[in-house]
């Protein structure tokens, strides 16, 4: 069974409009991460959360905004959606902040 | 900054071949490096890691890595491959720091074992 739950697996999104994208992870580890892969680049950092507390923001966007409710959870809300946001979202998490992450399935939202 | 280069996009081999897969990597000191596969529909999994000590790790189902600080490379290895093996392999490096964990991806490299 997968330990690190995404949800939903698929999603569509039009130009203009809001979703979230849930994590879930069940391996009782302290930090939290989101990746992103799309057509144009290769997978890249966008968040890590350790402990509930932002450590690090490589996306350059106020759009994209995490939320972390629980230790164990880490969404994604995604405002004002684009075409350009098409991708893959992964969410990934380690024990600690500076180990390997292991990741989820992703997400693969496709915004017309 | 870091950077990783997975100079192969894809390689084609024959079931039971040996197998090199190539990652440059860019740091100014030695980093923290790891090898991923991604199945098709599925998230990435961690085949192995260096963080220091002797340069060829091992890793899950026969792969195995040989870190060159020399070459600052990072190249994957397989005796023989089957072909279960064909996947998306991801090069990866971390800063060798308490900083973060984020980590710099490859390009990637599509591997097709032929049967």
């Amino acid at each position: 069974d997968p330990k690190i739950i995404q949800k939903p697996k698929y999603l569509v999104a039009v130009t203009g409009s809001e979703k979230i994208l849930i994590c879930e992870q069940y391996l009782g580890h302290n930090a939290m991460y989101w990746y992103r892969q799309s057509a144009k680049k290769p997978l890249e950092f966008m968040f890590s959360y350790s402990y509930q507390k932002l450590m690090d923001n490589q996306t350059a966007s106020s759009r994209f905004q995490p939320q972390s409710s629980k230790k164990n959870h880490l969404d994604l809300q995604i405002t004002a959606l684009k075409p350009d946001d098409s991708a893959t979202y992964f969410c990934a998490s380690s024990p600690f902040n500076n180990q390997a992450p292991l990741f989820g399935e992703g997400t693969r939202l496709s915004v017309l | 900054a870091q950077s990783v280069t997975q100079p192969d996009a894809r390689v084609t081999v024959s079931e039971g071949a040996s197998l090199q897969l190539r990652c440059k990597y860019s740091y100014s000191a030695t980093p923290y490096l790891f090898w991923y596969v991604q199945y098709p529909r599925q998230g990435l999994q961690l085949l192995l890691k260096y963080y220091s000590g002797d340069p060829v790790v091992q890793g899950v189902n026969g792969f195995e890595a040989e870190f060159s600080k020399s070459n600052s490379s990072f190249h994957l290895r397989k005796a023989s491959v089957h072909w279960s093996d064909s996947a998306v392999y991801f090069c990866a490096v971390r800063e060798n720091n308490n900083a973060g964990a984020k980590l710099t991806f490859g390009g990637g490299t599509r591997l097709t074992v032929r049967p």
